[in-house]
């Protein structure tokens, strides 16, 4: 079965700084996504940034960046110039195709992050 | 703007008393999604839809139960709530079945059972 771990429950960054996550996962599985979504207090979960695990470069999306290392079945997140607004539950996600059925996503148990001004 | 909206977003209900979650999408996405988020845990998949075909996952209680009368309404039944399935509960779209789709969250229902 398809595990994802998130190691570190609390994380703290200062306002401008740079701050990453870390997520492993394990999967027997070569065709499979992962995901890094973004749930802020009261609202609701946004995707962050996605990871396809054929390809070899690592996701970019503006200040969010990933280290995706195959391997080693790692995948941590790398958030640059921290803002306030960035305060939020950290949620690492796997899924992988069922062959035509409907793909799941699995969750770590998320990284509350906050950011200190 | 298209969205997944849940009502209501907080629900407070009785040991064994029916209580009914819903969730409702803009997007006209074919798949629905529901989870279950207990404090400090993972998001966990109880069920979906992919059109009208529901999908229940294996270790769900039969406790909980679904449906789907339009593409656009989902519902969340729990017939005998008890003090464990006081949670946060998620309802999910997305547009397809392939594992590239994203998923589009609603903001949750919070169900407390005293």
């Amino acid at each position: 079965a398809q595990t994802v771990t998130q190691s570190q429950p609390e994380m703290s960054v200062q306002e401008a700084e740079t701050v990453t996550l870390s997520c492993t996962y394990d999967t027997s599985e070569s065709d499979y996504y992962l995901f890094w979504y973004k749930q802020p207090p009261s609202r609701q979960m946004i995707l962050v940034i996605r990871q396809e695990a054929y390809k070899q470069q690592n996701a970019t999306e503006n200040r969010f960046s990933v280290n995706f290392q195959k391997a080693a079945k790692s995948f941590s997140l790398k958030i640059s110039d921290s803002q306030l607004g960035d305060a939020a539950m950290y949620f690492c996600a796997y899924t992988r195709n069922y062959g035509g059925a409907t793909n799941k996503l699995i969750f770590g148990t998320g990284t509350l992050l906050a950011v200190q001004p | 703007d298209a969205m997944v909206i849940q009502n209501p977003r907080y629900q407070v209900t009785q040991f064994g008393k029916p209580v009914t979650l819903s969730c409702s999408q803009t997007l006209n996405h074919n798949v629905m999604y529901w989870y279950q988020q207990k404090s400090s845990q993972a998001p966990k998949l109880l069920f979906h839809y992919y059109d009208k075909d529901f999908n229940n996952e294996a270790d769900t209680p039969d406790n909980f139960q679904s449906r789907r009368p339009n593409t656009s309404f989902c519902f969340l039944d729990i017939r005998s709530p008890g003090l464990g399935d006081a949670a946060m509960y998620l309802c999910a779209t997305s547009k397809g079945q392939g594992a590239y789709n994203e998923q589009f969250f609603g903001p949750g229902t919070r169900l407390t059972v005293l």
